[in-house]
């Protein structure tokens, strides 16, 4: 199974700030890699696919970069909206595997 | 607007098997593959697998000895049974649709969370 290590487990950041969220693979996963959002007792939304490509509807603030093994989901200027839980995903084998998420909290 | 829904029973004994159904609403169940994954409370999401709408499937190993997938095309739904089920099996279970490449989950239910006591 490829894992996948999302770091920091939890953040503390204040509205306005610029956050970046790192996800490694255990091994190279080209850019089958996606970013969702939880909000406390809801579903994942997916915010980024493809490594870097945005969701149709999510906030250009997000954005997303990398390739092979080490990749980053970045907001640029945090909104009340985006305190959540953040999951990395990988999609290039099977079992499709997920990070064990970053929980974004208020400063 | 694709929709999901969960359905099935909350409350499952020890032993005995975990049954879900996801409605599929406002798109084709065609073309797609249909997956399953659960988020035991206050942890990170598992998926379990999927089945494609022609009915092949591909399971978490894991899981595949307890794990049966199927298909109803004419009802627009799909279904989960987990066998020989234990406290550990206790979540909220998710449907879900995942794309053709690259490969994302873009709709969800809204998942439903099954208990497993006696």
């Amino acid at each position: 199974d490829i894992q996948m290590t999302q770091s920091p487990s939890s953040l503390s950041a204040s509205v306005g700030d610029r956050v970046t969220i790192t996800c490694r693979a255990s091994q190279s996963i080209s850019t089958y890699l996606n970013w969702y959002q939880q909000k406390l007792g809801k579903a994942p939304k997916v915010l980024l696919y493809a490594a870097s490509t945005l969701q149709s509807g999510v906030p250009s603030r997000f954005s997303a970069s990398g390739s092979g093994t080490d990749f980053t989901l970045t907001i640029s200027s945090l909104q009340p909206e985006d305190f959540a839980t953040y999951y990395c995903q990988q999609s290039s084998n099977t079992p499709l595997t997920f990070g064990q998420g970053t929980r974004l909290e208020i400063e | 607007q694709v929709q999901l829904q969960e359905s099935g029973p909350g409350l499952v004994k020890p032993s005995e098997t975990l049954s879900l159904t996801c409605t599929v609403s406002g798109g084709s169940i065609s073309g797609y593959s249909w997956n399953w994954i659960r988020q035991p409370p206050g942890k990170g999401l598992e998926w379990i697998g999927y089945i494609y709408y022609s009915g092949s499937t591909n399971y978490k190993p894991s899981l595949t000895s307890r794990v049966t997938m199927s298909v109803d095309t004419s009802k627009s739904q799909f279904s989960l049974r987990l066998s020989s089920v234990t406290a550990a099996d206790t979540a909220v279970y998710y449907c879900a649709r995942k794309t053709g490449k690259p490969y994302y989950f873009d709709y969800w239910g809204q998942g439903t969370l099954v208990t497993v006591s006696s």
